[in-house]
């Protein structure tokens, strides 16, 4: 059964970088033509996509996002990890790290449990 | 605003049937498969549909996904009042070259 488990901290000031990393446990995430991605979601809000890698580095992200925010793998770690620059308190939000399947398909069939990150001074 | 609509809220009462629906365009329901989630408070959304209309193993057949053209949608059959949550579908947008989502679907078993 895979797991994934975000990290990082919660707590990040205005203007700072906010990192995470997303630990996958339970099988390779070398294994298989999946995507790792990072979706957020603020307080009573839907939810948004970041952003995804898969395991040759290749990388698509929100176009929005896409001047501050980084995403990268470490295969013999086993995790992937998000950094996201020059953060407002818009940034605040519950980030999930999740599996993503191969296109046309597309489902994100593992979730981490989030982990909320607040941007505040 | 997001790429995909859902009606914010949905009513029913237990026992009985609900729908949700989700519009997109061409470049994502149009082009690739939608997916449905299922998000109770406090927790990670949780896939109740895959490939359009397939569940998977451990979600009740009482939960159905269909698809045409640009819409998709979310059906369920027996409401019970275990099943109020929040829920989204999601798909990939080929033109944006992004995950999208729609707004989201609180339903509510009266």
């Amino acid at each position: 059964q895979v797991q994934l488990q975000e990290s990082g901290p919660g707590l990040v000031k205005p203007s700072q970088t906010l990192s995470l990393t997303c630990t996958v446990s339970g099988g390779s995430i070398s294994s298989g033509d999946y995507h790792w991605s990072w979706i957020r979601q603020p307080a009573g809000k839907g939810l948004d996509w970041i952003g995804r890698i898969n395991t040759s580095g290749s990388t698509n992200y929100k176009p929005s996002l896409k001047s501050r925010v980084t995403i990268s793998v470490d295969t013999s770690q086993n995790q992937f990890s998000l950094k996201l620059n020059s953060v407002t308190a818009a940034d605040t939000a519950v980030y999930f790290c999740a599996r993503m399947h191969p296109l046309p398909g597309g489902t994100y069939d593992y979730w981490g449990r989030g982990t909320l990150v607040t941007v505040s001074s | 605003q997001s790429v995909l609509t859902q009606p914010p809220s949905v009513s029913a009462a237990p026992g009985q049937k609900v729908t949700i629906s989700c519009s997109g365009s061409s470049s994502n329901i149009g082009k690739n498969h939608v997916s449905w989630y299922q998000q109770v408070p406090g927790a990670a959304p949780k896939v109740l549909i895959y490939d359009n209309d397939k569940r998977p193993s451990g979600v009740p057949d009482r939960f159905s996904g269909s698809k045409s053209g640009t819409s998709a949608t979310l059906g369920i059959t027996g409401l019970q009042t275990g099943d109020e949550a929040d829920y989204y579908c999601g798909t990939w947008d080929t033109g944006l070259i992004t995950g999208v989502f729609g707004g989201g679907t609180k339903l509510t078993v009266l």
